[in-house]
């Protein structure tokens, strides 16, 4: 079972902003949040992650809530090639655990 | 020079075979992932090795045996194959996490294995 649950699909209109839920009621205080994606069937690619804070890279944004059972990765200007499926983990020392993914289509 | 690399891509197989997928890391990791991706596209960790110590064994079956010869290779055996093993699996490194899991993990391609 996954430690992560999120939306299964959503759309995003190209160009807008693309905001991706994701629920981890049971994270704990050493677990650091990860976002991968994956397009058709490569290898998951990391984006970012984040403990605490907000974090922002060339790709995206992460939000975490204050009491760090959820947060969200914002694509700021989504492309058609952003198409993907958006998997949240959490991970500690040795694991990383995937959430159940959410399919984003990028509409024209 | 590809970081994470599996062989084969494909491998098709007959029920009851006995098959091996390889993984080689060239990043000087030091831990080491097996995940399988059913049709649901649900990755699910199998195992994970630390310095060629396994650390992780997610009730797995025991027709699953890793092996790590060394730190840069983690190959997964499977005995007696059988239908529900057909998926994709996908080998990862990454970097000592000590006390703060904070760096990233790789991935390979994947294997496509089916089984029938």
């Amino acid at each position: 079972d996954a430690k992560t649950t999120q939306p299964p699909s959503m759309d995003c209109a190209e160009g807008r902003a693309a905001n991706l839920p994701c629920n981890h009621s049971t994270i704990s205080g050493n677990e650091y949040v990860y976002w991968y994606r994956q397009i058709h069937s490569q290898g998951p690619q990391y984006i970012i992650h984040g403990l605490k804070n907000n974090e922002t890279n060339e790709m995206a944004s992460l939000i975490i809530t204050e009491d760090r059972k959820s947060s969200t990765l914002i694509l700021p200007h989504a492309t058609l090639r952003d198409t993907a499926v958006y998997y949240c983990c959490q991970t500690g020392a040795n694991n990383l655990f995937f959430g159940t993914g959410t399919r984003l289509t990028v509409i024209p | 020079d590809t970081a994470v690399s599996q062989t084969p891509k494909y491998l098709v197989t007959q029920m009851g075979n006995d098959k091996s997928i390889k993984c080689e890391q060239n990043l000087g990791h030091d831990t080491m992932y097996w995940y399988k991706q059913d049709s649901k596209k649900f990755l699910k960790i199998m195992f994970s090795y630390n310095n060629k110590e396994l650390i992780i064994n997610e009730t797995v079956p025991n027709r699953f045996s890793p092996k790590s010869p060394d730190k840069a290779h983690l190959n997964l055996h499977i005995n007696s194959l059988e239908l529900g093993d057909s998926a994709v699996y996908f080998c990862a490194s990454r970097p000592r996490q000590g006390q703060r899991s904070n760096t990233e993990a790789f991935f390979g391609q994947g294997t496509r294995l089916t089984v029938v």
